[in-house]
């Protein structure tokens, strides 16, 4: 099966900053990385998928990179809304598989 | 637009069982793979079980293979995930997820959640 490591665990950032989050992978799942969003009492909103590709209608202050094993979330220009609990995915292989999550919290 | 919604939650004393339902509107359900998601309270995401779009592939969690079962009612648009067998690690919330085809794509919308509650 595939562990998915995210960090880091929390993550405390001012309005207006810039974060990136790192997840990597047991094994190689090329592309087939999503990034999630979740605030508390909701579920999940899909923000990215394919490691790179943003979602219709989602902020381009969101960014994702990486393949293979290494992948990272970057939030720019940071806005009070953001401030929520961050998962990455990986759909290459069954069971799929979550990281443990990032909470960013505002500083 | 496209709705997920899931029933069936409550309390249940370990051993017993409990089936779900997620009832989906607005897309065409027999095109979508659909997906259980589990959360238990303050803790990550964890992936349960998968159904094809026309019901013949399952793939389970090893933490739920032999215990859970899912199935789907295309004419109903509704997918069931029959739980058996409950242990006490099983308390979360349950969320239904879908996925259009079978691989290569994200979870794209996801129910409101179910909590399941396994205790004595």
């Amino acid at each position: 099966d595939i562990q998915m490591t995210q960090s880091p665990s929390t993550l405390s950032a001012s309005v207006g900053g810039r974060v990136t989050i790192t997840c990597r992978a047991s094994q190689t799942i090329s592309s087939w990385l999503a990034w999630y969003q979740q605030k508390p009492g909701k579920p999940p909103q899909l923000l990215i998928f394919k490691a790179s590709s943003l979602l219709s209608g989602v902020p381009s202050r969101f960014s994702g990179s990486g393949s293979e094993t290494e992948f990272t979330l970057t939030i720019s220009g940071l806005e009070p809304d953001d401030f929520a609990t961050y998962y990455c995915q990986q759909y290459s292989v069954y069971p799929y598989s979550f990281g443990q999550g990032t909470k960013l919290e505002i500083k | 637009q496209v709705q997920l919604v899931e029933s069936g939650g409550g309390v249940v004393q370990p051993g017993r069982s409990l089936r779900l339902s997620c009832a989906g509107s607005g897309f065409t359900f027999s095109s979508y793979a659909l997906h259980w998601v589990r959360q238990a309270p303050g803790k990550g995401l964890e992936w349960v079980a998968v159904i094809s779009y026309d019901g013949n592939n399952e793939f389970y969690a090893d933490s739920v293979k032999g215990r859970f079962t899912m199935s789907r009612d295309n004419s109903k648009n509704t997918v069931y995930l029959q739980m058996d067998s409950l242990r006490s690690e099983d308390t979360a919330f349950y969320y239904c997820a879908r996925v259009r085809g079978w691989w290569g794509k994200p979870f794209d919308s996801w129910g409101q959640g179910a909590l399941v509650t396994v205790s004595s």
